[in-house]
C-alpha cells in the first residue's frame, strides 16, 4: 500500500538557525510531491511542488528551500529561519485521487 | 489570481440536523473538486471528490457541483459531534494542482 511518511512532529526552533524537514512516499514510483504550509487559522499555502527528481517549482517567494535528491524523498529546508517561518507544515502526494498528506510538522520559531 | 472562497464560520448546527458547508471557486477551468477534514492540528484527510456536475453521496456525505455556477457544496447528514472539524475545499488548476480555500469551521453542538 502507498504511504507517506512526514518527520519530525513538532520543532522548535532559535531565529537564525538551519531547518530540514523531510519527507518520504512508499509504495509508489515518481509521485508528484508536495510542500505546504498552514499558518495559525489560516488556509493551506503551497510552497513548493516536484514532478521528479531535482525537479522544483517555487510558488512564493520565501526564505526556504526544497529539494528532491531520491525519487519518493522531499526536504525542505532554509539556511536561517525567521519568526515568520512559523506554521504547521505539510507534505503531500497526488495519487489519481485528490492529495494525501503526510501527519505534518508544527514548527515554532522562537 | 485562481482562488477557492469559503465562509470561515463558525458554522454551528445541533447533533443530528444537516450541515451545508458552501465554496465558490474562480476558475473555470477546474474539473476536479475535493472535500478536506481537518481536525484540530491534524493534517487534512480527504472525504469526497467530485468532477461531474451533481450530486455524488458517500454515506452520511453528499457533494454537490455546479459548474456554471462554480459553485460546490458539501452536505453532512445526522451530523454527530465526532463531525466537528475544518472543512477545506479544493479545486484543481489547469497544471493539476490543487487550490484550497480557507476552511470553514463546523460544530455539531450535542
Amino acid at each position: 500500500s502507498q504511504t507517506i511518511h512526514q518527520w519530525p512532529a513538532t520543532l522548535v526552533q532559535p531565529v537564525g538557525s538551519p531547518l530540514s524537514l523531510e519527507c518520504t512516499v512508499e509504495g509508489t514510483s515518481n509521485p508528484n510531491l508536495y510542500w505546504y504550509r498552514q499558518a495559525a487559522g489560516r488556509g493551506l499555502q503551497l510552497l513548493f511542488y516536484s514532478v521528479g527528481i531535482g525537479q522544483i517549482s517555487s510558488e512564493v517567494p520565501q526564505n526556504l528551500s526544497a529539494s528532491r535528491p531520491q525519487d519518493r524523498q522531499f526536504i525542505l529546508s532554509s539556511k536561517k529561519l525567521l519568526l515568520s517561518d512559523s506554521g504547521f507544515y505539510l507534505c503531500a502526494w497526488s495519487p489519481l485521487d485528490g492529495y494525501t498528506f503526510g501527519s505534518g510538522t508544527r514548527l515554532t520559531v522562537v | 489570481q485562481k482562488e477557492v472562497e469559503q465562509n470561515s464560520g463558525p458554522l454551528s448546527v445541533p447533533e443530528g440536523a444537516i450541515a451545508s458547508l458552501n465554496c465558490t471557486y474562480s476558475d473555470r477551468g477546474s474539473q476536479s473538486f475535493f472535500w478536506y477534514r481537518q481536525y484540530s492540528g491534524k493534517s487534512p484527510e480527504l472525504i469526497m471528490s467530485i468532477y461531474s456536475n451533481g450530486d455524488k453521496e458517500d454515506g452520511r456525505f453528499t457533494a454537490q457541483l455546479n459548474k456554471a455556477s462554480q459553485y460546490v457544496s458539501l452536505l453532512i447528514r445526522d451530523s454527530q459531534p465526532s463531525d466537528s472539524a475544518t472543512y477545506l475545499c479544493a479545486a484543481s488548476s489547469n497544471t493539476g494542482k490543487l487550490i484550497f480555500g480557507q476552511g470553514t469551521t463546523l460544530q455539531v453542538k450535542p
